[in-house]
């Protein structure tokens, strides 16, 4: 199972939006609406921004959306703070297993 | 409230082997199965494997297949990760995480090999 694709590195500044692509396959992102993305910190647990494609756990706030289209998930991060300033990675389901995505530093300008 | 609590930092010399636990509490133990995501140091997350709680049948990652194995306490509702013939690249946080719709992580587990 490969990883999913993700650009390495993704950059905006305070205000503005930022949008992370998430590519896989028929056999994962493509079938099932069960892509989840995290937000991790240096030296942090990851933390569940969106799970099931596009539901924002209890906490989280609106600025995270997320999306799907064919084989390709998305996040969308609005009004850029400096605090989402992090790594961020989706997962989805693959049919009996999962497979992660390779991971995009946000950059906060 | 659910809780995954996972056993304090490991090290240990190459070849020898490492056993992690997680102790679930807040939820019935057998209703979800566990997964098990390593990271690396300065590297992404990669997803290890599962273990289904209610019969206790694992699967594992292509690149986690002979040296690793999962098992089960249930009557502690507990889950082990051990990793036999360490290898330095072995070393990794390892955290386990509660499967459903929205996972839920363990703190992570770091476990470094050297010598």
């Amino acid at each position: 199972q490969s990883a999913l694709t993700q650009p390495p590195s993704a950059s905006g500044s305070p205000g503005q939006s930022v949008t992370i692509s998430c590519t896989g396959t028929s056999s994962d992102v493509g079938t099932y609406d069960y892509v989840s993305w995290y937000q991790q910190h240096p030296g942090k647990a990851p933390k569940l921004m969106i799970y099931e494609v596009n539901k924002r756990p209890s906490g989280v706030p609106d600025r995270f959306s997320g999306s799907k289209s064919g084989n390709t998930a998305s996040l969308t991060v609005s009004g850029l703070q400096a605090e989402d300033e992090a790594d961020y990675y989706c997962t989805s389901y693959a049919g009996s297993s999962y497979v992660f995505g390779s991971g995009t530093k946000v950059t906060v300008l | 409230q659910v809780q995954l609590v996972q056993s304090g930092s490991e090290v240990k010399d190459p070849g020898a082997s490492v056993k992690v636990s997680c102790k679930a509490s807040g939820y019935t133990f057998t209703s979800y199965a566990i997964n098990w995501v390593r990271q690396a140091p300065g590297h992404g997350l990669e997803w290890v494997g599962w273990i289904a709680t209610n019969t206790g049948n694992p699967t594992y990652a292509q690149a986690f297949t002979g040296r690793f194995v999962f098992s089960l306490d249930s009557s502690i509702s507990t889950a082990f990760l051990q990793i036999s013939s360490l290898k330095a690249e072995d070393t990794a946080i390892y955290y386990c995480v509660r499967d459903s719709a929205a996972w839920f992580w363990g703190q992570g587990t770091l476990v470094t090999v050297s010598s």
